[in-house]
């Protein structure tokens, strides 16, 4: 089955850029999915597809992925971007698999 | 304007069964790319995926979870629902109905509940 390995946290100072990896053996064959949850609120999907952004996702957020790792980079980080990123990928055989998380501190 | 909102009690007991119910509003249940899902969060924890319906009825459990989960839908009242029995302190979460959608080889959570915390205490 699919296992993701995400760092646990990543700090970051205002105006700068985060890059979060999600690493697994299959990335190079499953898409990728991002999701933003904040304190006390549900994850918001923020990146599919590996480099989709759905509508109302500031243009900031961007993805891409390579033979075993995906990235999620938030470009001139705001306040607002605090929060904890999930990866998330799906195959038929390991169905849905969530990476642990990375929490995004804004300095 | 997708919408999903999960009810139930907050506080079950152990070995009792956990209920919780799924409306959805601004989308078909019925259709033959959603799928509808459960997704939980222990305190502090990850996310963990519980398990999902089709709108046929069909549904699709995580293994780790199957001998104790069933999930069910009535699309006539556009809701799903949860039933996991024999809880224990370990299902203690945060408990999210989401929409996966299915499409280009994969799924993904499009729209999610505001989620509702369950725990289980004597």
């Amino acid at each position: 089955s699919s296992v993701l390995t995400q760092p646990p946290s990543v700090s970051v100072a205002p105006g700068e850029t985060a890059r979060i990896s999600c690493v697994g053996d299959k990335i190079g064959s499953e898409s990728v999915h991002w999701y933003q949850q904040k304190p006390g609120q549900a994850p918001v999907l923020v990146i599919y597809y590996n480099s989709d952004r759905p509508s109302g996702i500031p243009e900031r957020f961007s993805g891409s992925a390579s033979e075993t790792t995906a990235t999620l980079t938030i470009s001139t980080v705001e306040a607002g971007d605090e929060a904890e990123y999930f990866c998330q990928v799906w195959d038929s055989s390991s169905d849905h698999v969530f990476g642990p998380g990375t929490k995004v501190t804004v300095l | 304007q997708v919408q999903l909102q999960e009810s139930g009690p907050g506080l079950v007991r152990p070995s009792q069964t956990l209920s919780l119910t799924c409306n959805v509003s601004g989308a078909s249940m019925s259709s033959y790319t959603s799928y509808w899902s459960w997704v939980r969060q222990a305190p502090g924890k990850g996310l963990e995926w519980i398990g999902y319906v089709f709108f046929s009825g069909d549904p699709y459990y995580n293994p780790s979870l199957r001998s104790r989960l069933s999930i069910s839908v009535d699309t006539s009242k556009s809701q799903f629902s949860l039933s996991l029995t024999s809880v224990t302190a370990a299902d203690t979460a945060v408990y999210y109905c989401a929409r996966e959608i299915a499409a280009s080889g994969t799924r993904v959570f499009d729209y999610w509940g505001q989620g509702i915390l369950v725990t289980v205490s004597s």
